[in-house]
């Protein structure tokens, strides 16, 4: 049973430059979060997605938006990078009918901005 | 801001019990507990959760007060592979927005 699958792993990008990472959840689960962890920091939110649509959203800029296609995978997307974006996106997945079930992380991608 | 206070880093003996504590005296009555672990390069792995009843399974144990203001995580044997961050979350539900502090940083050491 795969569980959060994220990419990539690592990557460099330059300022002002867009990225994309992606996400697929762990079988059976519909529910996908993201998170941004800055080093030595805990991991912050960013926004969650359910049914293709954003449900909640955290304390971002509109530079960061998502999609979530049909079969629950997910993509997260940063627009003009600055350096400060440079951290670990780690992404989360649940299931909505178990609200209170515990979210399921992927091992994260590490974004460098130079 | 994080609605937990947690030590910031602890350390504890091989096969021995390590003990983690956190406060959360700001608590509401339909707000669960839970714990998270992260170790070095991996994203947090979920370890238990509670309500008010002491909560048991293979990982650990949550030991959590009466009038519910704080809360103790027990790892019965502690291994190295336990060395790791640990957080302390409340929250409504576990799939809504966690809000993470900065955790307790487990040391075990040989």
């Amino acid at each position: 049973d795969a569980g959060v699958t994220q990419s990539p792993t690592h990557l460099i990008k330059t300022r002002g430059q867009q990225v994309t990472l992606r996400c697929s959840p762990k079988s059976g689960h519909d529910t996908v979060s993201w998170y941004q962890q800055a080093l030595g920091q805990g991991p912050q939110f960013i926004f969650q997605y359910y049914e293709e649509e954003e449900r909640q959203r955290g304390n971002f800029p509109d530079r960061f938006s998502g999609h979530q296609f049909p079969n629950y995978s997910s993509e997260l997307n940063v627009n003009a990078l600055l350096l400060g974006d440079s951290a670990l996106y780690l992404c989360a997945s649940s299931l909505e009918q178990g609200r209170r079930s515990p979210l399921h992380f992927g091992n994260g991608t590490r974004l460098t901005v130079t | 801001d994080a609605k937990t206070t947690q030590p910031t880093s602890m350390d504890c003996a091989e096969g021995r019990a390590a003990n983690l504590p956190c406060n959360h005296s700001t608590i509401s009555g339909n707000e669960y507990v839970y714990w998270y672990r992260q170790i070095h390069s991996q994203g947090p792995q979920y370890i238990i959760h509670g309500l008010k009843n002491n909560e048991t399974n293979e990982m650990a144990s949550l030991i959590i007060t009466e009038d519910r203001k704080s809360s103790t995580l027990i790892l019965p044997h502690a291994t190295l592979r336990d060395t790791a961050v640990y957080y302390c979350i409340v929250s409504e539900g576990g799939s809504e927005k966690l809000v993470f502090g900065k955790g307790t940083k487990l040391t075990v050491n040989p």
